[in-house]
């Protein structure tokens, strides 16, 4: 079954240092990956997604993800990280179900950002 | 702009009623999902339909049902609510293929006494 994988469930960086939140995947088949922003009191946005087109894929407010298949990681970072982007972050992967497609979250990560 | 809503963004109710959490989505997506949130869990699929009238049960099904009589309209029920399932309720819709993203609604956070 495919599965996500977040590692560390809180990350705690200064303002302006690298960002870099972890994401293993476990599939038998090429995933589509995901991942989602939730600040607080509201649903989830997509932050990027990977469909096979590039292994570098860039998404909104300056972040980004390197889909490595030889790792089985998708780990999403950012330069510099500015306050606003305190929040809790999910890693997810479209799974195939029948003739269906279902979306399966991992457990997220708590970005803190220190002044 | 797309749009998933969900009826309710706060409820409370007593153990032992009946609840109804409703979603609806105006992008003609086939795809529509129950998530709950719970602190350290992430989300966690209750349930889903891929089509009208059709339905499969996610990681957590025991105590929820659902019904979808239209494309547009998910519901999920707690037959009998309990205090274990106070919770955030997060409803979320997608196109069927496996290429595109969810769209998800504002929740609801239900709180059962």
């Amino acid at each position: 079954a495919q599965s996500v994988t977040q590692l560390g469930s809180h990350v705690s960086v200064s303002e302006g240092a690298l960002v870099l939140l972890r994401c293993n995947y476990s599939s038998s088949v090429p995933p589509y990956l995901f991942w989602y922003v939730q600040y607080p009191n509201q649903g989830l946005q997509l932050l990027l997604k990977y469909t096979s087109a590039a292994t570098l894929v860039k998404g909104i407010n300056g972040f980004e993800a390197e889909f490595k298949k030889s790792e089985t990681s998708f780990h999403l970072t950012k330069p510099s990280a500015h306050m606003s982007d305190a929040a809790e972050y999910f890693c997810a992967v479209n799974t195939l179900y029948s003739s269906a497609s279902k979306i399966i979250f991992g457990s997220g990560t708590r970005l803190s950002i220190r002044p | 702009d797309v749009k998933v809503t969900q009826s309710s963004r706060y409820l409370v109710k007593r153990t032992g009623e009946k609840v109804f959490l409703e979603c609806v989505q105006d992008m003609d997506h086939e795809n529509m999902f129950w998530y709950r949130q719970d602190p350290g869990l992430g989300l966690r699929l209750i349930y889903f339909s891929y089509d009208v009238k059709m339905k499969e049960k996610g990681d957590i099904p025991e105590g929820y049902s659902v019904s979808r009589e239209k494309k547009e309209r998910f519901s999920l029920i707690l037959e009998s609510a309990s205090t274990n399932q106070t919770s955030m309720y997060l409803c979320a819709s997608s196109r069927d293929t496996g290429n595109t993203e969810a769209f998800f609604g504002q929740g609801t956070r239900l709180t059962v006494v």
